[in-house]
């Protein structure tokens, strides 16, 4: 059963808690990409990463961390400092052979505050 | 740079009515363009995509054509149905190597019977 598959589908952060967002393919993508969706508004890109052991910020980095140790894995950590955390994480794999534009979204996080 | 600029909505439509929502880019090069769809509270699933100008992209009997002299991308559904009803968002792909995508803020549809 290929796919990406993310982790938990809702998620609690208390004042000042790291919380840390799964995200897993069995697709043997290369690429993997971690966006942002707030109410009304189109989708922001925290991270990005391309191969294992590299990884680059996108537009709204500030208060997150990622890794890339594996192909499969790329855990999203919202840090105490992202001030307004509370939005819909969706992330996404691309091939890098083949079809190299395509990006494919798995189903979602919700980050809550309380 | 790149941006995407999409018809605002919601979007209200009656069953087996035509569907159009607009959407037109800036970009530098020939960016591939797509448009997602989200259901409730799920990820985006690709719905069709074009790659160069002249094409035209289909799928569940959605149709868009890549228009560069007018630089759009517009969604078209000659017939909705209920089970439509979702946020349809517009994007390009950057040509260079890292091909991030570049959404625009999405556009609720709603068919109702």
């Amino acid at each position: 059963d290929g796919g990406i598959t993310q982790s938990p589908k809702y998620l609690f952060r208390k004042e000042g808690q790291n919380v840390t967002l799964s995200c897993e393919q069995n697709l043997n993508h290369d690429a993997m990409y971690w966006y942002r969706q707030d109410p009304g508004q189109g989708l922001r890109l925290i991270y990005y990463s391309q191969i294992v052991n590299d990884f680059q910020k996108g537009d709204i980095a500030e208060g997150y961390s990622v890794s890339r140790e594996k192909k499969e894995s790329f855990p999203l950590t919202v840090t105490s400092a992202q001030k307004n955390p509370t939005a819909f994480y969706l992330c996404a794999t691309r091939a890098l052979a083949g079809d190299q534009e395509t990006q494919y979204f798995g189903p979602g996080t919700r980050l809550l505050v309380l | 740079g790149n941006s995407v600029t999409q018809m605002e909505g919601p979007v209200t439509l009656s069953e087996e009515a035509f569907l159009t929502i607009n959407c037109t880019y800036t970009a530098t090069g020939y960016p591939s363009l797509f448009w997602y769809v989200q259901y409730p509270g799920e990820g985006l699933q690709l719905l069709l995509k074009a790659t160069k100008a002249d094409d035209k992209g289909s799928n569940k009997g959605f149709e868009a054509t890549y228009r560069k002299e007018t630089t759009s991308f517009h969604l078209e559904k000659g017939s909705v149905q209920v089970s439509d009803s979702a946020v349809y968002f517009c994007a390009l792909s950057d040509q260079t190597g890292a091909n991030n995508l570049f959404f625009g803020t999405g556009t609720r549809l709603t068919v109702i019977p």
